[in-house]
């Protein structure tokens, strides 16, 4: 199994434009979730899905949209870059199941300049 | 709602000292508690999980019991390596009152281990 894979590794993008992080698992997880990681101030849970098909809001979604069209994919839209949004971006995954651990993807370092 | 507390670092030790990191937690149900490591430009990973009251997790020398009478779950290794250097974050996963169906896990701000050879 690959686990939680995400693309691409390192993003640069100038104010205004849009991109795509893809997210996908190979686990058969019902639960993924999308963080950002900034300096000092730990995880922020962004957008989570709890199946296909089924999105919510996190902690900090603001320009940012999700969907959720297979088990296995996640992607994270950012629909209007900004230089707040420059962070390192973490999708996660996890089974049903309260006890279960979530599994990390390796991040996507996004700087906009 | 749900919060976890962590002792705010930069933590700094000498190899073979003895670590340990505070965690207490707030919920409203019985939380599981996890203890995920994150190495220099990796993502997390888990190191260890409690799932009930008095329950131990240990994994890779480092222990932490889960203490419902405090709400704590302090992580703690009696001899650490430069190889430890690390984040370290503190979670809890609260099933609340939705019948086990909550899904997301709230972390503490995380704290920064270096361990100096």
């Amino acid at each position: 199994n690959a686990g939680v894979t995400q693309t691409p590794k390192f993003q640069v993008l100038k104010t205004g434009q849009s991109m795509t992080l893809q997210c996908a698992q190979d686990m058969n997880h019902e639960y993924m979730s999308w963080y950002r990681q900034d300096p000092g101030m730990g995880l922020r849970l962004i957008h989570y899905s709890v199946g296909a098909g089924i999105t919510d809001q996190g902690e900090v979604p603001n320009g940012y949209n999700v969907s959720r069209s297979t088990t296995e994919d996640f992607p994270l839209r950012l629909l209007s870059a900004a230089p707040s949004q420059t962070s390192v971006y973490f999708c996660a995954s996890r089974g049903t199941s309260v006890y279960n651990e979530q599994f990390f993807g390796p991040g996507t370092r996004l700087t906009v300049l | 709602g749900n919060s976890v507390t962590q002792m705010e670092g930069p933590v700094t030790l000498s190899e073979e000292a003895f670590l340990t990191i505070n965690c207490t937690y707030t919920a409203t149900g019985y939380p599981s508690l996890f203890w995920y490591v994150q190495y220099p430009g990796e993502g997390l990973q888990l190191l260890l999980k409690a799932t009930k009251a008095d329950d131990k997790g240990s994994n890779k020398g480092f222990e932490a019991t889960y203490r419902k009478e405090t709400t704590s779950f302090h992580l703690e290794k009696g001899s650490v390596q430069v190889s430890d250097s690390a984040v370290y974050f503190c979670a809890l996963s609260d099933p609340g009152n939705s019948g086990g169906s909550n899904y997301k896990l709230t972390f503490g701000k995380g704290t920064l281990l270096t361990v100096n050879p």
